[in-house]
């Protein structure tokens, strides 16, 4: 089993859509977690942190289950810029300093 | 402030040769760590340097891969031989050595051998 893994997509919608991003990771004693985006032929950027309460930043809103073991990414109102690459990031079994990461779900936003 | 820099951006080479890509992390980041992502296997972590210490280098594919770091500014990553299995992007990452710090990458280097 992978460490992070995530539905590769892509997810195809229309602007003004929201959608949803599932992602899960297998070491029940992760302490970091965060999404990062990728854009095509682009080094990965941090999106946003995920805190255990779940945090919102803007039309981004992340979610974390511990007890399932899942971490979410909802995007509200998406925009034709939001189509990238979505990656979600673990801290892995043996270092809370190495970050595993997912393969990403990839989003396309259409006008 | 400069981000993380990587040299080269591209390079191409034949099979046999010898590749050395460079990286210079943010300054006062402490922990430096080198990626590999291709279409396959997506990214992955090959080493990680913690005050320019390796701590961590099981990501290595194998022994023709090296990776230095002689001080808080500089590392490099040398491939030799290369052989064309070895094409993929390579980055460099940097981010301050505590629990649940961001790590920021560099633009890549395009690498492919032919």
């Amino acid at each position: 089993r992978k460490e992070v893994e995530q539905d590769p997509g892509p997810f195809n919608v229309p602007e003004g859509a929201t959608v949803a991003f599932n992602c899960t990771y297998s070491n029940s004693a992760s302490q970091s977690f965060f999404w990062y985006r990728q854009d095509c032929r682009k080094e990965p950027k941090l999106l946003m942190s995920v805190y255990s309460s779940g945090n919102e930043d803007g039309r981004f809103t992340a979610q974390l289950n511990r007890a399932s073991q899942y971490i979410s990414l909802l995007i509200r109102d998406s925009k034709l810029s939001d189509s990238a690459t979505y990656l979600c990031v673990v801290n892995g079994m043996d270092s809370s300093y190495k970050l595993i990461f997912g393969s990403g779900t990839r989003l396309l936003v259409r006008p | 402030d400069a981000g993380v820099i990587q040299s080269p951006r591209h390079e191409v080479t034949e099979m046999g040769q010898e590749v050395t890509l460079r990286c210079k992390p943010i300054s006062g980041h402490n922990s430096l760590f080198w990626y590999r992502q291709t279409m396959m296997r997506g990214l992955e972590l090959l080493i990680y340097f913690n005050n320019n210490v390796p701590i961590d280098d099981s990501g290595m594919p194998e022994d023709r891969f090296s990776a230095k770091m002689p001080n808080a500014s500089f590392s490099t990553l040398k491939i030799q031989p290369s052989e064309p299995r070895d094409s993929a992007v390579y980055f460099c990452a940097s981010s301050l050595s505590q629990t649940g710090n961001t790590i920021y990458f560099g633009e890549g280097s395009w690498l492919t051998v032919v």
